[in-house]
């Protein structure tokens, strides 16, 4: 059973605009929310997280909004960069547990 | 610059051969763990560290252990190899409680 879905396997960006990514979680209890980018052959590396408590984070480029109502986050990239193509994984977990649970991945290509 | 290192970047072995990979942070993390990444999956955890108290995945393989001596190294051995071993082997640390959790860039693991 999957807790955390991210439902596209892959996302087109153009070079300037936005890009959304998005992922959804059935599981109410979690309560700590994280974003990583990754590249091939390198480690994730983490974005920028968001707590239950809060409903928007931002940190430069990149703002994730929490939607806990839909049980729904989105990670805004704006604007997007060719140095964005990777990627993206969103991860959940509880104030009491440290098993990050992972979405499958979205690889975002920002085109020029 | 504070970070996680991983030794070494690739490790070939033979089928069955006994392989050691280790993990150094300067984060001064109390919380180590290791995944094993297949192709573009999702990171899957083995098994953490909670300073010294050690924390088995119940889906982990027998064949594989750690080790954390202190605070800043951490090792994984794979005592049996198969050809099923074969991935991306991650290391990451983090402070307690809800928190992100820092990659190194991974060993490459290839089974001959």
């Amino acid at each position: 059973d999957q807790q955390v879905k991210q439902n596209s396997p892959s996302l087109s960006v153009q070079e300037g605009r936005i890009s959304i990514l998005n992922c959804d979680y059935t599981n109410s209890m979690f309560d700590y929310f994280l974003w990583y980018k990754k590249y091939p052959a390198e480690g994730p590396t983490f974005l920028i997280s968001i707590s239950s408590i809060k409903d928007k984070n931002e940190d430069g480029r990149f703002t994730v909004f929490l939607n806990k109502s839909a049980k729904h986050l989105s990670l805004h990239i704006v604007p997007s960069q060719p140095g964005d193509s990777a990627v993206y994984f969103c991860a959940a977990t509880t104030d009491s547990n440290y098993q990050l649970i992972w979405g499958a991945g979205t690889k975002l290509i920002i085109k020029p | 610059d504070a970070m996680v290192i991983q030794n070494p970047r690739y490790q070939v072995t033979q089928f069955g051969k006994p392989v050691t990979l280790s993990c150094s942070q300067t984060l001064n993390h109390n919380v180590m763990y290791w995944y094993q990444q297949k192709s573009s999956q999702a990171p899957k955890l083995l098994f953490h560290y909670y300073d010294k108290d050690f924390n088995n995945e119940a889906d982990t393989p027998d064949n594989f252990q750690s080790r954390r001596p202190n605070t800043s190294f951490c090792f994984l051995d794979i005592r049996s190899p198969g050809l099923g071993d074969a991935a991306m082997y991650l290391c990451a640390t983090s402070r307690k409680g809800p928190a992100p959790q820092h990659f190194g860039d991974g060993t490459r693991l290839s089974i001959l």
